[in-house]
């Protein structure tokens, strides 16, 4: 059973374009929603994350807005780069744990120059 | 301060082998957990170590596999008798602590094929 859905399996933006990756889950005690990027070769480092008592985080660039009652959060890439090209992981957890983290399948994006 | 290291980097073996995976944490880290990423998959935890302990595998196979974090060298991820299916990605990740607003570093992963 897949608690975490990730949205779409691959995206290609235009250098400059809005990057959109949503993720739904199911389990309603998950407490905390980080966002993961991965370059090939290269392990996952952490982008992102939000808690459920806000319903947007911005860094730079990058916002994650969550929609607790639909049960459903979404990454938000501004201006988006060539370098941001990357695997998007969403992820959730129980109780705020940083490691015990249920991934979504992953996103590829491609951003064209 | 170099990063979490992981070797081999890559690794085959032949179906009934075994596979030993080793991770070098970050300095001055103490914690250190194991995931795996299936083809297509997301990562998935199997286990959390501190020195000498095991806090919680939880999400380790209930055979053949085994992890260890000794006193003096690196965590080591034991996969016996490996079968086609444990080809996957496999990446460790080290902490300061384990407390909720710490972050994990994940190494570059090893990926292992069975033949």
């Amino acid at each position: 059973q897949q608690q975490v859905k990730q949205s779409p399996q691959s995206l290609i933006v235009q250098k400059g374009g809005i990057s959109i990756i949503n993720c739904a889950y199911e389990n309603t005690a998950f407490d905390y929603f980080p966002w993961y990027q991965q370059f090939p070769g290269k392990g996952p480092a952490l982008l992102i994350a939000i808690r459920p008592d806000v319903s947007e985080k911005k860094e730079g660039r990058f916002t994650i807005s969550f929609n607790k009652s639909a049960k459903q959060f979404s990454l938000h890439i501004m201006d988006s780069q060539p370098g941001d090209s990357a695997t998007y992981f969403c992820a959730a957890s129980i109780g705020g744990s940083n490691y015990k983290l249920t991934f979504g399948k992953g996103t590829l994006l491609t951003v064209n120059p | 301060n170099a990063g979490v290291m992981q070797n081999p980097r890559h690794l085959v073996r032949r179906r009934g082998q075994e596979a030993r995976l080793r991770c070098s944490p970050m300095k001055g880290h103490s914690h250190v957990y194991w995931y795996r990423q299936l083809p297509e998959e997301g990562l998935k935890f199997m286990v959390y170590l501190q020195k000498e302990n095991i806090i919680d595998e939880s999400g380790m196979p209930k055979e053949r596999f085994s992890a260890e974090f000794p006193k003096e060298g690196p965590s080591i991820l034991r996969i016996q008798q490996v079968v086609r299916g444990d080809s996957a990605a496999y990446f460790c990740a080290s902490s300061t602590t384990s407390g909720s607003t710490d972050t994990q570093y994940f190494g570059p992963g090893t990926r292992l094929t069975v033949l």
